[in-house]
């Protein structure tokens, strides 16, 4: 079965630190991961995949994510967090064998403290 | 438009009223999807389009949930006899391409249903 855990309901940063919001996955077939935020009263935006090839993956806004396959893995991270990164973090997985969908995690409160 | 639009963005409706939520995803794309939001939870799955065929509606909690694509653009969920449990954000999403594909999929703002 897919699943997505996403251990930490709430991170908070101080703003300049850097922060990493934790996802570990479980699949069958080849593992397509993916991060989204949500703000308050908008839908969810992306924000970067992992599909093959390196395992640093960069997105928008200065975030990155490590794919790391032993310890099935996807971590959010940024090397120095401002206010405005203060939002819903949503990990997600797909797979070679079950494309069509994609399985949530129950969400990352992130809140940056000025 | 440039992005998914759902409408209505809010619902009230009575317990054992019918509903119906609509998407307008992103032109050109083909594959469509309708996830359900609650509160406190990630997004779960409930049925995928590609084109005008629901590929996958093993999401669908029963048969009071139906989901319909007929000229594979816009997309209309349709709950019967709602349920005060029905209550939730309903997320629609869209893609290029769905199947296999590793393409990332792009949300609406979604419609939130209360069932009162």
């Amino acid at each position: 079965a897919q699943s997505v855990a996403q251990p930490e309901d709430q991170v908070n940063v101080a703003e300049g630190n850097p922060l990493t919001v934790k996802c570990t996955y479980s699949v069958s077939g080849n593992p397509y991961l993916f991060w989204y935020v949500q703000y308050p009263n908008r839908g969810l935006q992306f924000l970067l995949k992992y599909i093959t090839g390196d395992n640093l993956v960069k997105g928008s806004y200065g975030f990155e994510a490590e794919f790391n396959k032993s310890q099935t893995s996807f971590h959010l991270k940024k090397p120095s967090a401002l206010v405005s990164d203060s939002a819903l973090y949503f990990c997600a997985v797909s797979s070679s064998r079950t494309g069509n969908q994609f399985y949530f995690g129950t969400g990352t409160s992130l809140t940056v403290i000025p | 438009g440039a992005g998914v639009s759902q409408t209505p963005s809010n619902k009230v409706t009575e317990k054992g009223k019918y509903v119906e939520l609509r998407c307008d995803p992103i032109s050109g794309h083909t594959a469509l999807y309708w996830y359900r939001q609650s509160l406190g939870q990630g997004p779960e799955f409930l049925i995928y389009f590609q084109g005008t065929g629901a590929a996958d509606d093993s999401g669908l909690p029963n048969d009071r949930f139906f989901a319909v694509r007929p000229e594979g653009s816009v997309s209309t969920l349709k709950i019967q006899r709602t349920e005060r449990g029905d209550s939730a954000v309903y997320l629609c999403a869209s893609s290029l391409r769905g199947g296999r594909a590793a393409i990332e999929a792009f949300f609406g703002q979604g419609t939130r249903l209360t069932v009162v």
